[in-house]
């Protein structure tokens, strides 16, 4: 069975400063990755995607994540973060079984930006 | 503006009652979904449906029932077989079934049970 693991429950950070964010999954087949952010008591946004092709990619508000399939990881980053990023980050998984895709979701990660 | 209305935003009912929590789309999407959130367990898929008339069991659906008559609508009803109701209830829609297009979310309905 396929799972999603974020490493870190919170992650405290300065404003400015850089950082990542880790997600780790295990399956044994073709994986989509996601990663979606929530604010305090509103539902999740799409940050990025990776469903083929190059393993960098880019998202809304300067993050970006990067899929390496060897370590079965996704891990989020940003270069200088912002007082506004201070919200909750979830990793989700898909994985193509018989009867259509399964998406998991991790347990999530709470960045909180200090000034 | 497309996208997802819950409501209410909070609900508060007594032990043994059931409540039914509403799900509004207008976006045209074929499939919705209705997601449980704990603190620290992430979301947990209830139910699904990706079409009208149509839906599945996730992975969490005892104690829950919905219904699907309309695409723009997917209403949950938490019944008094809901042994730990009080949670946070997140509906999404995507275009096409769940792990390819993106979820797009409504804003939650936090409900509690005393």
């Amino acid at each position: 069975a396929q799972s999603v693991t974020q490493l870190d429950s919170q992650v405290p950070v300065f404003e400015e400063a850089p950082v990542e964010l880790r997600c780790n999954y295990s399956s044994s087949v073709s994986v989509y990755l996601f990663w979606y952010v929530q604010y305090p008591n509103q539902g999740l946004q799409l940050l990025l995607k990776y469903l083929s092709g190059s393993t960098l990619v880019k998202g809304i508000n300067g993050f970006e994540a990067e899929f390496n399939k060897s370590q079965t990881s996704f891990h989020l980053r940003k270069p200088s973060v912002h007082i506004s990023d201070t919200a909750e980050y979830f990793c989700a998984v898909s994985t193509l079984r018989e009867y259509g895709n399964k998406l998991v979701f991790g347990a999530g990660t709470i960045l909180r930006v200090k000034s | 503006d497309g996208g997802i209305t819950q409501s209410p935003k909070y609900l508060f009912r007594k032990e043994g009652q059931n409540v039914t929590l509403s799900c509004e789309q207008n976006l045209n999407h074929d499939a919705m979904y209705w997601y449980r959130q704990d603190p620290g367990q992430g979301l947990r898929l209830i139910y699904y449906s990706q079409i009208v008339n149509d839906f599945q069991k996730g992975d969490i659906a005892e104690g829950y029932s919905v219904s699907r008559e309309k695409k723009e609508s997917f209403p949950l009803t938490v019944t008094s077989a809901q042994k730990n109701p009080t949670a946070f209830y997140l509906c999404a829609s995507s275009t096409t079934g769940q792990g390819i297009s993106p979820l797009h979310f409504g804003n939650g309905t936090r409900l509690t049970v005393t």
